[in-house]
């Protein structure tokens, strides 16, 4: 079956460095993915999604890039800031409003 | 444009009852959505209803069920309640059916079985 696989977190970082959340998947076919945000008492909300092969999706400074030869959908930020601090969830799904996840990382970015 | 509202926001049960938690859509969304969220499974899918029918279940005990009304609000009930059932429950609702919109989550009906 569809699986999404995420770096183990948490990721403690500084202000202002580089972001890497790594993610890979298994599925069959072409997949959607995404990545969700949930911070701190808040419902998820999507942070930004890929649909074929090559399409990079970007939000609020947030990359990722849908790679198919490598299965893979690794989230960076050039310069993270104290307000990105919450658990990222990647995600797919293949033709039906049925999301599979990661396990979530846990990012805190100090000051 | 108001957001996906789940109700209620917390709950304490005991093991053997039965729970019902409710999901109102964003307006005009027709797909709605139900997960799971515990420390130890992660984020699982429960099922999704669109136009009143069920599309598609995931990997749970007939204990968990939901249905949709006509117009588009959702409830998910758990009957004889266990431990293990204690979780966070996220409703979501989308108004694209073919798996590549956005789903909009609520903040969650916290379920606590003791």
């Amino acid at each position: 079956g569809n699986s999404v696989t995420q770096m183990e977190g948490p990721v403690t970082l500084s202000e202002e460095a580089f972001l890497t959340i790594n993610c890979t998947y298994t599925a069959t076919g072409y997949p959607s993915l995404f990545w969700y945000v949930q911070y701190p008492g808040e419902g998820l909300q999507l942070l930004l999604k890929a649909t074929k092969a090559d399409d990079k999706g970007s939000n609020k400074g947030f990359e990722a890039t849908y790679r198919k030869e490598t299965t893979s959908f690794h989230l960076e930020k050039g310069s993270v800031q104290v307000s990105d601090s919450a658990v990222y969830f990647c995600a797919l799904t293949q033709g039906a409003q049925k999301l599979v996840f990661g396990q979530g990382t846990r990012l805190t970015i100090n000051p | 444009k108001a957001g996906v509202t789940q109700t209620p926001r917390y709950l304490i049960k005991t093991r053997g009852q039965q729970v019902t938690l409710s999901c109102s859509p964003i307006s005009g969304h027709r797909s709605v959505s139900w997960y799971q969220q515990t420390p130890g499974q992660g984020l699982q899918f429960l099922f999704e209803y669109f136009s009143e029918t069920q599309r598609n279940k995931g990997n749970f005990p007939g204990r968990f069920s939901g249905r949709q009304f006509s117009n588009s609000r959702s409830e998910m009930n758990v009957s004889t309640l266990e431990l293990g059932d204690s979780a966070l429950y996220l409703c979501a609702s989308s108004s694209l059916w073919d798996g590549t919109g956005e789903l909009f989550f609520g903040e969650g009906s916290r379920l606590t079985v003791l």
